[in-house]
């Protein structure tokens, strides 16, 4: 079965380009996450999907960052004007149902770098 | 505000020294404990999840316990591809359903 897929694996791009990540979660899953990794703060929750709608989006700037899942079966991160401290590795995760109990699976993410 | 506290940061072990991770959280109303293991370069991979203290699951050398305060991830006679970083996340559910927080993670090198 496929997993999580993401794209594109590495980004390097100069400050103020815009980036857009994109992720197919498995197919059948309901839920899709995207997380920011960096040395400093670990794994931190950027927003969440929940059958496409925005369930909560408290990690994101706001100001930079927008997500969108216009089909079940795919989702972009885009950030605009990318800045130095963006770089980081992004990942996309999904799960299925409505229990917390889920498992999340995850993609093996973008490593971005913004110069 | 919900945390998760991983120690130690880095484990050195030789092959067939067993040890134990820990896990420590305050996620209020717990409605999950989650392990995770991250290979270099790769995704989060998904170990286990525990649901209620006294809980207790197995996979291979792995072995996850938790009690109300804690979790333990025991690893007993590791081999040198036990080597990656271990990651739990709570989950606090409810209205918070999917906000898992993450701790730093451990380092576990196991040497030949």
């Amino acid at each position: 079965d496929a997993g999580v897929i993401q794209s594109p694996r590495h980004e390097v791009t100069e400050m103020g380009q815009e980036v857009t990540l994109r992720c197919k979660p498995i197919s059948g899953h309901d839920y899709l996450f995207w997380y920011r990794q960096t040395m400093m703060q670990g794994l931190e929750l950027l927003v969440y999907f929940n059958n496409k709608a925005v369930m909560d989006d408290s990690g994101m700037p706001k100001d930079r960052f927008s997500a969108k899942m216009p089909n079940a079966s795919f989702s972009t991160l885009k950030i605009q004007p990318s800045e130095p401290r963006d770089s980081a590795v992004y990942f996309c995760a999904s799960s299925w149902g409505q229990a917390s109990n889920q498992p999340q699976h995850f993609g093996d993410g973008t490593r971005l770098s913004i110069l | 505000e919900d945390q998760v506290t991983q120690s130690p940061e880095a484990l050195r072990l030789q092959e067939g020294e067993s040890s134990s991770l820990n896990c420590s959280y305050t996620v209020s109303g717990l409605r999950g404990l989650f392990w995770y293991r991250q290979d270099p370069g790769k995704g989060p991979e998904f170990l286990f999840t525990l649901y209620s203290a006294g809980e207790e699951k197995e996979k291979e050398r792995l072995k996850a316990t938790l009690t109300k305060k804690e979790s333990f991830l025991h690893i007993t006679a590791p081999k040198p591809e036990d080597s990656a970083t271990y990651l739990c996340a709570g989950n606090a559910g409810g209205t918070s359903y999917g906000k898992l927080t993450f701790g730093q993670g451990t380092i576990l090198t196991v040497h030949p």
